[in-house]
């Protein structure tokens, strides 16, 4: 199975800055989606985006994905302390398949 | 929303002691759940597929008779962790998909596992 490639590796910005993280994979897709993991807790899911669609948007965050490129990119505007974590994408191949992880990006925010 | 709960959440024990770890789907069945082993500083790396009332799929490398999974139940599925190590220290993660397939899978909060 294919495990997507996320970079950076690790982001530091001050507050109020954007960031941006993005994702690249190798097969297809039905769905691409993006969770968040603060150190040594569970996952929280932020957005999904199907691979018919090419840009989704949820408060602060916006998602997009080009499958002819295979990757997709996440931005976090107006950034703060508290999205300090870890993000990853997870590639889905829809159905009852399993999903699989990218490598994640480790963003600090700076107050 | 579809919720999956994970128990418990984090366990210290002696080296040579077996951890059962359980995860249930609290609102929806699931024929197939996901165990996920996730290593400090490290991504999450799917174990195996547990599949309700049959044999659960392991990925390459990981040891069946280490990781024993059982899915008696369409909500429930767990991870014994026999004889556990300092070596299988780790964050373990349990998810689920409902039955309509186009939902996101749902994770369990995790369960950090530390042999001493």
């Amino acid at each position: 199975s294919q495990q997507g490639e996320e970079d950076p590796q690790a982001l530091s910005i001050q507050e109020g800055e954007n960031a941006t993280m993005n994702c690249s994979y190798k097969t297809s897709i039905n769905n691409l989606q993006w969770y968040r993991q603060n150190s040594g807790r569970g996952l929280v899911h932020l957005i999904l985006i199907r691979s018919n669609e090419r840009e989704k948007h949820s408060g602060r965050l916006r998602v997009t994905l080009d499958t002819s490129k295979k990757s997709s990119s996440l931005l976090i505007t107006a950034s703060r302390a508290a999205d300090t974590a870890s993000y990853f994408c997870v590639l889905d191949s829809g159905g009852y398949q399993k999903v699989t992880f990218g490598t994640g990006t480790k963003l600090q925010v700076i107050p | 929303g579809a919720v999956v709960s994970q128990h418990p959440s984090w366990v210290i024990c002696k080296s040579g002691t077996s951890v059962k770890i359980e995860c249930r789907s609290l609102d929806f069945q699931a024929t197939t759940m996901f165990w996920y082993r996730q290593f400090p500083k490290q991504s999450l790396m799917l174990m195996a597929t547990s599949n309700e009332g049959s044999k659960a799929t392991y990925e390459q490398g990981v040891e069946k008779d280490k990781f024993l999974i059982n899915h008696a139940s369409l909500t429930l599925s767990t991870l014994t962790v026999t004889s556990a190590h300092p070596e299988d220290s780790s964050f373990y993660i349990c998810s689920a998909r409902p039955w309509t397939g186009e939902q996101p899978q749902h994770f369990g909060d995790g369960t950090r596992l530390s042999i001493l």
